[in-house]
């Protein structure tokens, strides 16, 4: 498995605003997948982006994938409090691959 | 609403006294995965059931055990605690190998060491 590398290591944005966040990542994917810590929580799974796709939806939620340049963007709208939270991504090599290894994420702080 | 369990929320041991983490799911998940997560670093796995299969990774301590006795149910045995140990346990489960709707994470355990 691969370790995706996020960045910033943190980022404050006022609500309202949009936050971007970057991964990239070194070998070849099937998939990509962000994560939602809150503090002193467990993960949520937010998104999957397939290898052949270059944009998916979810809600606030826009993810990105360039796989010439391995590279993801998770990008949340219109940032509300409740955001506030440390986004991982996880770069899978598919079907047999059993882990999904995590980097230290990026730290959303969103200030009402 | 199936979910992933973990308990207890918040475990506080002495030094060298062994504890035990739980997990369950109702998700009749195939895999069972436990990481560990210190303060601001990224969650580490320490190793994975496969149904009954156990599956450890190279650099998990010996320290560190774990028992799958049914679908629902894993737990991680800590046999001697250091002070090194304390962290956020989390437990996770997916459907298969490579599933595409990803992992589902408990809230974790946060361990103490005293």
């Amino acid at each position: 498995s691969q370790q995706g590398e996020e960045d910033p290591q943190a980022l404050s944005i006022q609500e309202g605003e949009n936050a971007t966040m970057n991964c990239s990542y070194k070998t070849s994917i099937n998939n990509l997948q962000w994560y939602r810590q809150n503090s002193g929580r467990g993960l949520v799974h937010l998104i999957l982006i397939r290898s052949n796709e270059r944009e998916k939806h979810s809600g606030r939620l826009r993810v990105t994938l360039d796989t010439s340049k391995k590279s993801s963007s998770l990008l949340i709208t219109a940032s509300r409090a409740a955001d506030t939270a440390s986004y991982f991504c996880a770069p899978s090599e598919g079907a047999g691959s059993y882990q999904l290894t995590f980097g230290k994420g990026t730290k959303l702080s969103v200030i009402p | 609403d199936a979910m992933v369990i973990q308990n207890p929320r918040y475990q506080v041991t002495q030094f060298g006294k062994p504890v035990t983490l739980s997990c369950s799911q109702t998700l009749n998940h195939n895999v069972m995965y436990w990481y560990q997560q210190k303060s601001s670093q990224a969650p580490k796995l320490l190793f994975h059931y496969y149904d009954k299969d156990f599956n450890n990774e190279a650099d998990t301590p010996d320290n560190f055990q774990s028992r799958r006795p049914n679908t629902s149910f894993c737990f991680l045995d800590i046999r001697s605690p250091g002070l090194g140990d304390a962290a956020m346990y989390l437990c996770a489960t997916s459907r298969d190998y490579g599933a595409r709707d990803g992992y589902t994470f408990g809230s974790g355990t946060r361990l103490t060491v005293v």
